[in-house]
């Protein structure tokens, strides 16, 4: 079962509108990480967020936000008067707490912002 | 700031070789990880290890094999490469926190072209 779900393959914004990436997770531990990352063409994924199963708290960071609710198992991000810079593929991931554990990745939003 | 090392960024091998890609990270991180990313299907584990000569098979290990010898270096092996594994490669390094991964750092990428 995929643990990760990223259910919007491709968005299209036009300059300045704002847009939601959702992601949808899936675990049975009480403590784990969720992440944010981004590709932008060149290719390397850059770490954007990471949030603690214990913090709900709302990020902010410049135009950027994140919406964290165990009630829904979901982590959304939300770009503010989206620029063409964030034309990218942004993925969603999980980290559980087990020692050898791995990373789960969603599939993955490719964002193309319209000039 | 954390470095995380691919041998190559573009590789064109013949099918049947057997294909050596190389990761070195810097940060002496105990966990490290070889995806693969394909348009469509994300991230896919291949291979991690979280200590030196430890390694587990991720949800596709099939015709892929792993080397840590090393701490700071994961070598991901094609024992007889195949036009299917015709991909992008992408290694990461991640630190643990407890029993936690925090976030993972990725190397630029290797796309790999099997003829």
């Amino acid at each position: 079962a995929q643990k990760v779900t990223q259910a919007q393959t491709e968005i299209s914004v036009v300059e300045k509108e704002d847009v939601t990436l959702d992601c949808v997770y899936e675990t049975r531990d009480t403590t784990y990480y969720l992440f944010w990352y981004k590709q932008p063409p060149s290719g390397e994924l850059v770490f954007l967020i990471r949030r603690n199963s214990f913090d709900e708290q709302n990020e902010i960071s410049g135009r950027y936000s994140w919406n964290f609710q165990k009630s829904t198992s979901s982590f959304n991000f939300t770009i503010t008067a989206s620029q063409v810079v964030d034309s990218a593929v942004y993925f969603c991931a999980l980290s559980e707490r087990v020692r050898g554990n791995q990373f789960y990745f969603g599939t993955g939003t490719s964002l193309t912002v319209i000039p | 700031d954390v470095k995380v090392t691919q041998s190559s960024r573009y590789l064109v091998k013949r099918t049947g070789e057997k294909v050596f890609l190389e990761c070195v990270q810097d940060m002496d991180h105990e966990n490290m990880f070889w995806y693969r990313q394909d348009p469509g299907l994300g991230l896919r584990l291949i291979y991690f290890s979280y200590d030196v000569k430890m390694k587990e098979k991720g949800d596709i290990p099939e015709g892929y094999s792993v080397s840590r010898e090393k701490k700071e270096r994961f070598s991901l092996i094609l024992e007889s490469a195949s036009t299917n594994q015709t991909s992008m490669y992408l290694c990461a390094s991640s630190p643990s926190e407890g029993q936690m991964n925090t976030e993972a750092f990725f190397g630029q990428g290797t796309r790999l072209t099997v003829v």
